[in-house]
């Protein structure tokens, strides 16, 4: 059983370009949730989202940044005409529908560098 | 709202000493309580959590915690320390109802050493 998949590894990008990130759950699991994670910080949660739905947004910057968890295929973390600051690691977690099990197991993350 | 404390960024001990990484929580609803580690340039691997059975919870590469509510404690131990268990650890609590449900809250992470 395959863990939680993330794609790139690692992403370089220039100033003012798009990043995307991709992240396919575990399977069965139906639940995603997206962290970054800065330099000397602990992870902080931006976005949950269900199989076409965003439940709770909160954590993501009002602006640049957007996700979504389609019908088919992997969750897209996007993240429009990137800054310097938006340089980190970007990790994925997937859990089973809520009431079988609280963990969320992680990808290996996405580490962005933006030069 | 929840948070966590982890205190100490940086634990050194010798191979086979006691390991003790600290973490208190804030909750205005009864938590979850996780301890993950994280080695370097990977993601995290859950090594144990507390989801209000039994208060001392066993968990993966001979770790425990237990879980305090008069002190809002929930501190990772080991007996005795091993090369491989140099790593970074993270606490984290969560909320079972409300509108937070689901979300993670990171400590900021303790680093963990272990010399020969």
């Amino acid at each position: 059983n395959a863990g939680v998949m993330q794609n790139p590894r690692h992403l370089v990008r220039r100033r003012g370009q798009e990043a995307r990130l991709r992240c396919s759950p575990m399977k069965g699991h139906s639940h995603v949730y997206w962290y970054r994670q800065l330099p000397e910080e602990g992870l902080k949660f931006m976005v949950y989202l269900q199989k076409e739905n965003i439940i709770d947004e909160s954590g993501m910057p009002k602006e640049r940044f957007s996700a979504e968890f389609p019908k088919e295929g992997p969750s897209i973390l996007r993240i429009q005409q990137v800054v310097r600051g938006d340089s980190a690691a970007y990790f994925c977690a997937s859990s089973p529908p809520q009431g079988e099990s609280y963990e969320q197991y992680f990808g290996p993350g996405t580490r962005l560098t933006v030069t | 709202a929840q948070s966590v404390t982890q205190l100490g960024s940086h634990v050194s001990v010798s191979e086979g000493a006691l390991v003790l990484l600290r973490c208190n929580y804030s909750s205005s609803v009864p938590p979850y309580l996780f301890w993950y580690v994280q080695y370097p340039n990977q993601g995290l691997q859950l090594l144990l959590k507390y989801t209000s059975a039994a208060t001392l919870v066993k968990g993966i590469n001979g770790f425990e915690a237990e879980f305090k509510k008069s002190e809002t404690s929930f501190h990772l131990t080991k007996p005795s320390a091993h090369m491989s268990d140099a790593a970074e650890y993270f606490c984290a609590v969560s909320a079972f109802r409300g509108s937070t449900l689901g979300r993670l809250y990171f400590g900021r992470g303790t680093q963990l050493t272990v010399w020969p």
